[in-house]
């Protein structure tokens, strides 16, 4: 089956970076997505891995380790709307068949 | 663009009944997935539909059933409702050329 591990919580000062680890298993690995949630909406897409290496968008970054099951998400210049619950997500076992993780509630304090 | 619409928003229902949630997916999307997600934790994988057929299928017993339709939308059924089945229905629409998930705003189901 799958599995995925990340730290259920973090809090960072605005302004300042963070970065959010996420360990995975599966079997036939396809990738690794990252998703942002607020309380009470709905995920939104935020960065999709497949190869190794890291892939910026604006301010987050993704970064991912075939090799070690491993990849985190990074948000620099963090604002007070970044406060979110953030999900890592493998693509595996399964064409198109996701994953998630537990989340990780970031909290962005002044 | 519409996006992806759920409904309905809210539900209650008691256990035994059965119950019906209904996607429409984004524009331009063929493949619909639907999730549950409890509070605190991670949306889980309940199926996945392309081409009005099941292709992939999470840990949920058969009481969880779904079905596409031809212009894309899709249920999600429940059977014989639990007190566990309580929980937030999230509905992602996709389209295999991309990785990318668009999820509905969901219905929130509560069990009595």
């Amino acid at each position: 089956g799958q599995s995925l591990e990340q730290p259920s919580e973090v809090t960072a000062v605005e302004g300042a970076i963070v970065q959010i680890n996420c360990t995975y298993q599966t079997s036939g690995f396809y990738g690794l997505s990252w998703y942002q949630q607020h309380d009470g909406g709905a995920p939104t897409f935020l960065s999709y891995n497949a190869l190794d290496g890291l892939e910026e968008t604006g301010r987050f970054s993704s970064f991912l380790s075939r090799s070690d099951s491993y990849g985190y998400l990074l948000l620099q210049e963090l604002q007070m709307k970044d406060s979110a619950s953030y999900f890592c997500a493998v693509t595996g076992g399964g064409y198109q068949k996701v994953t998630f993780g537990t989340g990780t509630k970031l909290q962005v304090i002044p | 663009d519409a996006g992806v619409t759920q409904s309905p928003t809210h539900l209650i229902k008691t256990r035994g009944q059965q119950v019906t949630l209904r996607c429409s997916p984004k524009s331009g999307h063929d493949t619909v997935s639907w999730y549950q997600q409890a509070l605190g934790q991670g949306p889980q994988f309940i199926f996945q539909y392309y081409e009005e057929e099941e292709r992939q299928r999470g840990n949920f017993p058969d009481r969880f059933s779904g079905h596409q339709f031809p212009n894309y939308s899709s249920e999600l059924n429940v059977n014989a409702l639990l007190l566990g089945d309580s929980a937030l229905y999230l509905c992602a629409s996709s389209s295999l050329q991309y990785n990318e998930q668009f999820f509905g705003p969901g219905t929130r189901l509560t069990v009595l």
